[in-house]
């Protein structure tokens, strides 16, 4: 089956310190990958987007994800975090063979601290 | 520039009631989705239209749900009859056509509560 695994409910980390919000999935052929964030009360928004080319793409906010074909995962990233990035973040999968529906996985909080 | 637009943002009604969700996507966008997110099942892509035509509704978890695109402009996703079980947060999204690989457009949702 194909599917998307966050395997953190809830991350925690210290304003300043570098996050790391892990994603991995389970799709044939070469999906497409996106990460979005939604925040209190909010619809989902548009982090950023792997299609093809560099394993490093750079999104809105300072994040950036690493894309790994080997281990299939595409981890969210981000050198500094800030209390304000405190919100759900959501990795999702459009996979080649159905390039309509995204395979969202199941969100992961993330908590900055001051 | 305006995102997806949804109404309304919150509706409480009793069940049994008819409700009404509506939604303006982003002008020149030719793909729609609905979703439901709740705490228990998360995210479920209930339908969506391509060019105004329902191309997938195996989401749409009962007969009681129903969805129509009259124009470009505009969807809504009727329950008829209401339950306390759908009692949830109705995301719309838009996508460009521009190709697959263009993201998804959410609007800010509605929230149903059914008593």
């Amino acid at each position: 089956a194909q599917s998307v695994a966050q395997p953190e409910d809830q991350v925690n980390v210290a304003e300043g310190n570098p996050l790391t919000v892990k994603c991995t999935y389970s799709v044939s052929g070469n999906p497409y990958l996106f990460w979005y964030v939604q925040y209190p009360n909010r619809g989902l928004q548009f982090l950023l987007k792997y299609i093809t080319g560099d394993n490093l793409v750079k999104g809105s906010y300072g994040f950036e994800a690493e894309f790994n074909k080997s281990q299939t995962s595409f981890h969210l990233k981000k050198p500094s975090a800030l209390v304000s990035d405190s919100a759900l973040y959501f990795c999702a999968v459009l996979p080649s063979y159905n390039t309509d529906k995204l395979i969202f996985g199941t969100g992961t909080r993330l908590q900055v601290f001051p | 520039d305006a995102g997806v637009i949804q109404s309304p943002r919150h509706e409480v009604t009793e069940m049994g009631q008819e409700v009404t969700l509506r939604c303006k996507p982003i002008s020149g966008h030719n793909s729609l989705f609905w979703y439901r997110q709740t705490m228990m099942r998360g995210l479920e892509l209930l339908i969506y239209f391509n060019n105004n035509v329902p191309i997938d509704d195996s989401g749409m978890p009962e007969d009681r749900f129903s969805a129509k695109m009259p124009n470009a402009s505009f969807s809504t996703l009727k329950i008829q009859p209401s339950e306390p079980r759908d009692s949830a947060v109705y995301f719309c999204a838009s996508r460009s056509s521009d190709g697959s690989n263009q993201p998804q457009h959410f609007g800010d949702g509605t929230r149903l509560s059914i008593l």
